[in-house]
């Protein structure tokens, strides 16, 4: 079975400090892991995701995202944080060897900046 | 690409009343997730079609509910009677499941209320 934890359920920052949303995971094999962000009375919007290959991946707005295998965590990262970054974000998973279609969501966090 | 389409983006019924929210994915995507957002619950996956069949509805809360996909290009989530705990955002998410990643792109969203 797969599945997402968001430990935060709120993650408050003043704008221009580093902000960091953390996500860990369980799959059985490998895991395809995603962030999506959610402004107010928006859909989900995709932000970035894991595949393979380098560790670090960087998404959309300035974010990005480390996948640590040992750690089963993949946290949401940006170096400076933006008012306009406040909104509600999830991190999602999808185990590889699965011939299901569908992902998995965290809770979600929500994130304030403050000028 | 218009992305998903939701249609309508907001409804306001009473209980009792037939509710039938819509669907169009983007074009070339073939497979389809109804999803529902609340306070309480957060985003919870209802029903999901690949290749316009229903592979897991396992999320449909009761028979009140049921959803159909009769072509690749559109789709229903229909609620008969409709009830107010029934409130919520639904999302329509479509995705290729014949890439590597499976990413899914959300829809605005119907904000449904049932008085």
């Amino acid at each position: 079975a797969q599945s997402v934890a968001q430990p935060e359920d709120q993650v408050n920052v003043a704008e221009g400090n580093p902000l960091t949303v953390k996500c860990t995971y369980s799959v059985s094999g490998n895991p395809y892991l995603f962030w999506y962000v959610q402004y107010p009375n928006r859909g989900l919007q995709f932000l970035l995701k894991y595949i393979t290959g380098d560790n670090l991946v960087k998404g959309s707005y300035g974010f990005e995202a480390e996948f640590n295998k040992s750690q089963t965590s993949f946290h949401l990262k940006k170096p400076s944080a933006l008012v306009s970054d406040s909104a509600l974000y999830f991190c999602a998973v999808r185990d590889i060897p699965s011939t299901d279609y569908k992902l998995s969501f965290g809770a979600g966090t929500t994130v304030t900046v403050r000028a | 690409d218009a992305g998903v389409i939701q249609s309508p983006r907001h409804e306001v019924t009473e209980m009792g009343q037939e509710v039938t929210l819509r669907c169009k994915p983007i074009s070339g995507h073939n497979s389809l997730f109804w999803y529902r957002q609340t306070m309480m619950r957060g985003l919870e996956l209802l029903i999901y079609f690949n290749n316009n069949v229903p592979i897991d509805d396992s999320g449909m809360p009761e028979d009140r509910f049921s959803a159909k996909m009769p072509n690749a290009s559109f789709s229903t989530l229909k609620i008969q009677p409709s009830e107010p705990r029934d409130s919520a955002v639904y999302f329509c998410a479509s995705s290729f499941s014949g890439s590597s990643s499976y990413e899914q792109y959300f829809g605005p969203g119907t904000r449904l209320t049932v008085t």
